[in-house]
């Protein structure tokens, strides 16, 4: 157990719909990555966000938007959802925004666009 | 950009030592690491090198040469439940903002057998 907690686990929902995850860091860790990995490409970085602040965007599409709030929780919205969203969503968490910092995973959640 | 080459799958039998390799190309480094991954799991750290050498832990090792953009992760005495994905991740530059994006290669499939 990372110490990383990611809810709902599970979410089956339909195209166009709009979902939110949610992802709680570990005790003391400022910054909450957001990743999402599916089957043919792998780890993709989304966003990054520290202390409250976005710092980075990686491959994220303008239907997602993610929020990070003052207790340091981190929300991931998602938007008029296709079937190619279907994925493993992971966030992660370290303590600040070093080089060297190791980032702890959650569990993720399992979407399901049908 | 980064670009990142490992092995899609491997087979090693129970007991024995296997290498698993990761090459990189990337327009800036800071550091590269490994995870591992059970099927549906979270990914979980197992190694970080950011200097050229070898980095020992109990039956994992980890070795990085940052002229050759190569490093390979070795695991010894080989367990069934070390039948997993391993993910290659290399840290990039600072985006600007204060951040050092992680970008992970599409995983090794790693089977232990009897």
């Amino acid at each position: 157990d990372s110490g990383v907690t990611q809810t709902p686990k599970h979410l089956i929902t339909a195209t166009g719909q709009r979902v939110t995850l949610r992802c709680s860091p570990r005790s003391g860790d400022l910054s909450v990555y957001w990743y999402q990995q599916s089957l043919d490409q792998g780890l993709q970085f989304l966003i990054h966000y520290y202390n409250g602040e976005e710092r980075a965007k990686g491959n994220i599409l303008e239907r997602f938007s993610a929020q990070q709030f003052p207790d340091l929780h981190s929300e991931l919205n998602l938007s008029s959802l296709e079937l190619g969203d279907s994925a493993l969503y992971f966030c992660a968490s370290s303590v600040g925004r070093g080089a060297g910092e190791t980032q702890y995973f959650g569990p993720g959640t399992r979407l399901l666009v049908l | 950009g980064q670009n990142i080459d490992q092995p899609t799958e491997m087979t090693a039998t129970e007991g024995a030592i296997v290498q698993i390799n990761c090459t990189y190309q990337t327009s800036g480094f800071n550091g590269l690491f490994w995870y591992q991954q059970h099927a549906g799991e979270a990914p979980t750290f197992l190694s970080y090198n950011v200097l050229d050498g070898l980095e020992e832990k109990g039956r994992f090792s980890s070795f990085l040469s940052r002229s050759k953009g190569y490093s390979y992760l070795l695991l010894k005495e080989l367990q069934m439940k070390d039948s997993a994905s391993y993910l290659c991740a290399v840290r990039g530059p600072n985006s600007g903002a204060g951040s050092y994006q992680l970008t992970f290669g599409k995983g090794t499939k790693l089977s232990v057998i009897p």
